[in-house]
């Protein structure tokens, strides 16, 4: 798998977007990008993933750039519950996800 | 709620244990996916089964192992513990609709183990 790499930790203002980057410069053409969160010691939660096009779900949307070495989670209106550690994944053909040490998102009222 | 359950929460034991870990599937799902999680090695890829069938290993030790049953529940089976192994043991589950290698994968809330 392609390898991540993201910024440690990023703070955020309750009710403003989040936007998290991920810099994958080694990603193949057939290698997705996956979003996983984990809130203090909980299951890691499914966000988003996309392998060219920008996506769009109820909980963030991710923007791959165009050559795909980089992309962008967006968490329109973070919320103190949107605290926890991000995890960008880039994956193919592969059963196991590869989790980094991700970025910590704190969120402050 | 991810719809994948993990029982128990937490277990307590002493080194030299062997200990089970239970983990039902989100309904329809046929993977589940095994992973270790402590303090110095973050998220860890164990095992993989799929309907039955050993899939996929990581890095999973020779005194763990797991299977898959026909109900489609899985246990991660952990002998002659020690003091190393305690860590959250997470459970996931996909469903290969899609029939490639890259379904998405949701996670249980995790058996907390502690070996004293």
């Amino acid at each position: 798998d392609a390898k991540t790499t993201q910024p440690p930790s990023m703070d955020c203002a309750e009710g403003r977007a989040a936007n998290l980057p991920c810099n994958h410069s080694t990603i193949s053409g057939n290698e997705y990008v996956y979003w996983y969160r984990q809130i203090h010691s909980q299951g890691p939660q499914y966000i988003i993933h996309g392998l060219k096009n920008n996506e769009t779900n109820e909980m963030a949307s991710l923007i791959i750039t165009e050559d795909r070495k980089s992309s962008t989670l967006i968490l329109p209106h973070a919320t103190l519950r949107d605290t926890a550690v991000y995890y960008c994944i880039v994956r193919v053909n592969d059963y196991k996800l590869s989790f980094g040490a991700g970025t910590t998102v704190t969120v402050r009222a | 709620d991810s719809g994948v359950t993990q029982t128990p929460k937490h277990l307590i034991t002493a080194t030299g244990q062997r200990v089970t870990l239970r983990c039902s599937p989100r309904s329809g799902d046929l993977s589940v996916y095994w992973y270790q999680q402590s303090l110095d090695q973050g998220l860890q890829f164990l095992i993989q089964y799929y309907n039955g069938e050993e899939r996929a290993k990581g890095n999973i030790l020779e005194r763990f192992s797991a299977q898959q049953f026909p109900d489609l529940h899985s246990e991660l089976n952990l002998s002659s513990l020690e003091l190393g192994d305690s860590a959250l043991y997470f459970c996931a589950s996909s469903d290969p609709g899609g029939g490639g290698y890259t379904d998405t994968q949701y996670f249980g809330p995790g058996t907390r183990l502690t070996v004293l």
